[in-house]
């Protein structure tokens, strides 16, 4: 069956560091995959999407990689902040418009 | 990008009574919504497919006569709890998909307590 992993419950990070958070994935193959920000009690926000034929993408302190040979996406987030504390969503895409969640990775950036 | 507001935010209602959740896309004409459940520190979970003008198609597992789905606008999308019981309780999000790059917006999402 489909799985998706997320590494950890719980990343803490100082501020200013690089935060990177690890998304496996198995029995899929996925044209694209997206990331996103879900705060306490609210609904998840789009980041960014990665499609299977680009291996990095960018935006702002924002980075994603997708391996599709290793079956994983890396996101990164450069010069954190406390503001960035959220639980973080891998979203490959599960096929006729679906997306299918991780259970996320929790950041703490402490300051 | 697409707006989307869902009402309530928060709702508590007794066992057995039926609770509706209103999710309006309000600068974007949406066929398609879609309609999730997420349990304390698990994953959002797709509970169905709301299509504007036809029937819902409800993921495996879901009780399609508990969870009514209706979708009568290219703006409003509803989910009815109907006899719903304390395992319903959770929290209800629904979305729709802006375009090919941007992903899809979520509502607020609606917090359900059944007492």
């Amino acid at each position: 069956s489909q799985k998706i992993e997320q590494n950890s419950e719980a990343l803490n990070i100082q501020e200013g560091k690089t935060a990177t958070l690890t998304c496996n994935y198995t029995n899929y193959s996925p044209a694209y995959l997206q990331w996103y920000r879900q705060d306490p009690g609210r609904g998840p926000v789009f980041l960014l999407l990665i499609r299977e034929n680009e291996k990095e993408k960018r935006k702002e302190r924002l980075k994603v990689t997708f391996d599709t040979t290793l079956k994983q996406s890396l996101f990164h987030i450069t010069a954190s902040q406390p503001a960035d504390s959220a639980t973080y969503l891998c979203a490959p895409d599960g096929g006729y418009q679906k997306v299918t969640f991780g259970t996320g990775t929790k950041l703490q950036v402490i300051p | 990008g697409a707006v989307v507001s869902q009402h309530p935010s928060w709702v508590i209602c007794k066992s057995g009574t039926s609770v509706k959740i209103e999710c309006r896309s309000l600068d974007f004409q949406a066929t398609t919504m879609f309609w999730y459940r997420q349990f304390p520190k698990q994953s959002l979970m797709l509970m169905a497919t709301s299509n504007e003008g036809s029937k819902a198609t409800y993921e495996q597992g879901v009780e399609k006569d508990k969870f009514l789905i209706n979708h009568a606008s290219l703006t409003l999308s509803t989910l009815t709890v109907t006899s719903a019981h304390p395992e319903d309780s959770s929290f209800y999000i629904c979305s729709v998909q802006q375009g090919a790059d941007g992903g899809y917006t979520f509502g607020s999402g609606t917090r359900l307590t059944v007492v």
